[in-house]
């Protein structure tokens, strides 16, 4: 959820398994969700993001599901390799579309990736 | 992409001493600067935003007598920690946005001794 805690969920995955990691935001008003990587003692990294009119946004190995009803967001990563390793973060923002700042950050999911 | 950076990336300092960190856009300009800060396997509080020419907009709770934000020029926005106390040791991150995205500076680590 949107709280904050002291400890990160964490999902460990094979390398080449797909993984999934989850969000749920609590400000039903947001409409632009963005995901970013995190890698240890590094700013957070842009992976991808989607707006509040859609529900499934795709990149390259990544894809982002949104569900408004149940105001939960997924990023779901395939083939999944130990350079994914990293904490994931989700974001929203609900500035109406016009203005992308004052991110909300998620809570957070640390991934590791065992050759 | 756009690059935001920081200065320094690391800082140790005693206690009751100030700590000013940088944050620069490099090739855009940047009227919007944001300052997060991070604790050890927690997520990023927004603690201020940092207006090019104005004041800056503080978070509930954040005191903005003890974290002094400059936005001076479109590609500088200064934090000063004040009279820094060991609880003040985090990893301060800065964002910069550009119409369309905001991109994240490397992050800075400061340790209050």
């Amino acid at each position: 959820g949107e709280s904050v805690g002291l400890h990160l969920p964490t999902l460990s995955v094979q390398e080449g398994d797909n993984s999934i990691i989850n969000c749920a935001y609590s400000n039903s008003a947001s409409d632009y969700f963005i995901w970013y990587k995190q890698e240890s003692g590094k700013g957070p990294q842009f992976i991808i993001d989607i707006r509040s009119n859609m529900d499934k946004r795709q990149g390259q190995r990544v894809t982002v599901l949104l569900n408004k009803t149940v105001k939960h967001l997924s990023l779901q990563i395939a083939a999944t390799q130990p350079g994914d390793s990293a904490v994931y973060f989700c974001a929203e923002n609900n500035a109406g579309g016009t203005s992308y700042g004052k991110l909300t950050f998620g809570q957070g999911t640390i991934l590791t990736v065992h050759p | 992409g756009a690059v935001v950076s920081q200065h320094p990336s690391r800082v140790i300092c005693k206690s009751g001493t100030s700590v000013k960190i940088e944050c620069r856009s490099l090739d855009f300009q940047a009227t919007t600067m944001f300052w997060y800060r991070q604790f050890p396997k927690q997520s990023l509080m927004l603690m201020a935003t940092s207006n090019e020419g104005s004041k800056a907009t503080y978070e509930q709770g954040v005191e903005k007598d003890k974290f002094l934000i400059n936005h001076a020029s479109l590609t500088l926005s200064t934090l000063t920690v004040t009279s820094a106390h060991p609880e003040d040791s985090s990893f301060y991150i800065c964002s910069a946005f550009s119409p369309g995205e905001e991109y994240f500076g490397p992050g800075t680590r400061l340790t209050v001794t």
